[in-house]
């Protein structure tokens, strides 16, 4: 079955860590996003990337990090630089931005 | 860029009545709108979609309107269900940018 994987489902970072969230999709799209959904809140966007090894910040990208090295794997790092880190993550793909969205389960993170 | 407004924020109805909801966007180039369904604890899902050559879609007890001349979108649910109950995110892309609503919590009780 093609899908789009997010691990782990649940994660706790202490303060002053970095932690790294993955995301793989075996759907072959091009186009893959991290997006932030906070409590009561919209999706806001982190970044984007449309292709492999090219990707772009979106609206809150601040403290946060990514990488493309495979067409598959999307990871996004959240840095110690991140002030306010905890939230619940979202992966998404897509064949290019025109087009739905097919979002993953969901990281929560949660700093203690 | 694009901005997407999204009414209500909650929904309560009961089993077998309709649900509306409605969204407006800003950018007249806009041609793209998406429907999401979130559940507890999951991630959204694409339920419908419209492109802006089309006025309405429908698939079965949901539906969709486009007002281009207006700017605004609405989803329908008929003979909702208690498995209705989610969060509805509507979006709306321009020049490759999609943009979503900030959420309808809609409740369908028993």
């Amino acid at each position: 079955d093609g899908g789009i994987t997010q691990s782990p489902k649940y994660l706790f970072r202490k303060e002053g860590q970095n932690v790294t969230l993955s995301c793989e999709q075996n759907l072959n799209h091009d186009a893959m996003y991290w997006y932030r959904q906070d409590p009561g809140q919209g999706l806001r966007l982190i970044y984007y990337s449309q292709i492999v090894n090219d990707f772009q910040k979106g609206d809150i990208a601040e403290g946060y990090s990514v990488s493309r090295e495979k067409k598959e794997s999307f990871p996004l790092t959240v840095t110690s630089a991140q002030k306010n880190p905890t939230a619940f993550y979202l992966c998404a793909s897509s064949i290019d931005r025109r087009y739905g969205y097919t979002f993953g389960s969901g990281t929560r993170l949660t700093v203690v | 860029g694009e901005n997407v407004e999204q009414h209500p924020s909650t929904l309560s109805v009961q089993e077998g009545d309709s649900a509306v909801i409605k969204c407006t966007y800003s950018d007249s180039a806009s041609n793209y709108f998406p429907w999401y369904k979130q559940e507890l604890g999951k991630g959204p899902q694409l339920i419908i979609d419209i492109r802006s050559n089309v006025g309405e879609k429908k698939d079965q007890r949901i539906a969709v309107t486009l007002n281009k001349t207006a700017k605004h979108f609405s989803l329908h649910i008929t003979e909702t269900q208690p498995e209705d109950s989610a969060v509805y995110f509507c979006a709306a892309t321009s020049y490759n940018d999609m943009r979503f609503g900030a959420g309808t919590r809609l409740t369908v009780k028993p």
